[in-house]
């Protein structure tokens, strides 16, 4: 089993809303991260969280805030957001220092901030 | 510098082969990989190849890797129109978790 799960699938916000998006995985993994892409762009990495503690954060605005409660999920929750921060966001998961360390995506939450 | 590059655009008939280039520039990466993107899902992996090896071949994948010229290929044989789809090649280094630099991504059209 290689899946990994995000809801919701879409989300629409308001700027001065409050919502959480959600990543799972049974795979065992115990490297997480957050990635935000932009229409006809990569992925850009947002956060990684290694043995559950948060251990890249790639300059990301405080209006982002990622949770990681137990080795199997990783919340990201969002306050105050803008519209500029309408993407499709991704979660992926890896081994740690297994041969290849293949990080394994979700299928994204598409966010629209109005 | 952690550039990776790709031409934006293939264009291919049903039944032909595909080559998607990418060129890195870290020699220190490990792993390189492909991933493939169809309109508004997520990352699928494809295929990844150790920097050790020269060639991976996996049904219809054949990855290939100039290590000197830091030069990565795809080939798919028998393109499909489910072939369709946005290729993004990344480079990444393990030890820790895997921080991985992609490539703008590769548009292959597949047309009858």
């Amino acid at each position: 089993d290689t899946e990994v799960t995000q809801t919701p699938k879409h989300l629409v916000m308001g700027m001065t809303n409050k919502k959480s998006l959600k990543c799972e995985q049974h795979m065992g993994h115990r490297a997480m991260y957050w990635y935000k892409q932009k229409a006809k762009k990569p992925p850009e990495l947002m956060f990684v969280y290694s043995y559950e503690k948060l251990s890249i954060n790639e300059s990301v605005p405080s209006r982002f805030s990622p949770e990681c409660p137990n080795s199997s999920l990783l919340n990201l929750h969002l306050h105050a957001l803008q519209p500029e921060d309408s993407a499709l966001y991704l979660c992926a998961s890896s081994q740690i220092g297994s041969v290849a360390d293949t990080q394994y995506f979700g299928p994204g939450t598409r966010l629209t901030v109005l | 510098g952690e550039d990776v590059e790709q031409s934006l655009f293939l264009s291919v008939r049903e039944g032909d082969s595909s080559v998607i280039n990418c060129t890195y520039t870290d020699s220190s990466s490990t792993y390189l990989y492909w991933y493939k993107q169809e309109p508004g899902a997520g990352l699928q992996l494809l295929t990844y190849i150790f920097s050790n090896m020269d060639m991976k071949q996996d049904q219809r994948l054949t990855v290939l890797l100039n290590k000197k010229d830091k030069h990565l290929s795809l080939r798919i044989a028998d393109t499909q129109t489910g072939d369709s789809a946005i290729y993004f090649c990344a480079e990444g280094r393990s030890g820790g978790y895997n921080k991985l630099i992609f490539g703008a991504g590769t548009r292959l059209a597949v047309h009858p």
